[in-house]
């Protein structure tokens, strides 16, 4: 069936640093891929998304590359603040208008 | 502009009492509707979802239902609940495969 795994599940970087997190999809026809951020007690909200027909996307510090033929996407925040502290969710879409979500990660920027 | 509004935003309710949660759309027609729920700490797992008014797909069999009486209303509901359907539930909307967005959630602890 669909399913989509993430990694790692909790990641701390030191502010400044990059931060990059990993999904992978089991469903070939899958051909949208957003990303998710959750602050605590909220409701997740899209920070990026990526197309199957597009192998790379940048909005300022956050990025997500894609890898149609390993079934992989990554995103991938650089000189992370400690604002950028939540809990990231990928998730992939095989177009019948479902979302398949990662189990998370939990990324925690030190100041 | 689309808004989504879900209620209530917690609930505590004993085990083997009805649920019953709803959401609703406004600003678009023929929405695609989700829900989805988080258990603590974890990813987000689909539950429901709908393309039309009284289509509704289930993802993972359990004790709960959902409906869709209105073209921009989701209905959720358990006829009793179980200590197992404690958690965040999350109503979400969509047109086409583009980003969805979510509600506020409702936290629901059974006890």
């Amino acid at each position: 069936g669909e399913n989509v795994e993430q990694h790692p599940s909790t990641l701390s970087v030191q502010e400044g640093d990059s931060a990059v997190i990993k999904c992978t999809y089991s469903d070939s026809a899958s051909n949208y891929f957003p990303w998710y951020k959750q602050e605590l007690g909220k409701r997740p909200q899209l920070i990026i998304d990526i197309r199957s027909n597009v192998g790379e996307k940048k909005d300022q510090r956050i990025a997500v590359t894609l890898n149609k033929t390993a079934k992989h996407f990554s995103l991938h925040i650089t000189e992370t603040q400690p604002e950028d502290s939540a809990a990231y969710f990928c998730a992939a879409s095989p177009g019948t208008y479902k979302y398949i979500f990662g189990t998370g990660t939990r990324l925690k920027v030190l100041a | 502009s689309q808004t989504i509004h879900q209620w209530p935003a917690t609930l505590v309710q004993p085990v083997g009492s009805p649920l019953s949660l709803e959401c609703t759309v406004e600003g678009t027609s023929n929405p695609n509707l989700y829900w989805y729920r988080q258990a603590a700490g974890r990813g987000l797992q689909l539950l429901f979802y709908s393309i039309g008014i009284g289509q509704i797909s289930s993802e993972v069999p359990q004790n709960l239902s959902a409906s869709r009486p209105q073209d921009r209303q989701f209905i959720l509901s358990s006829k009793k609940l179980l200590l197992s359907d404690s958690g965040f539930y999350l109503c979400a909307w969509s047109v086409s495969v583009t980003e969805a967005f979510f509600g506020q959630g409702t936290r629901l602890t059974v006890v």
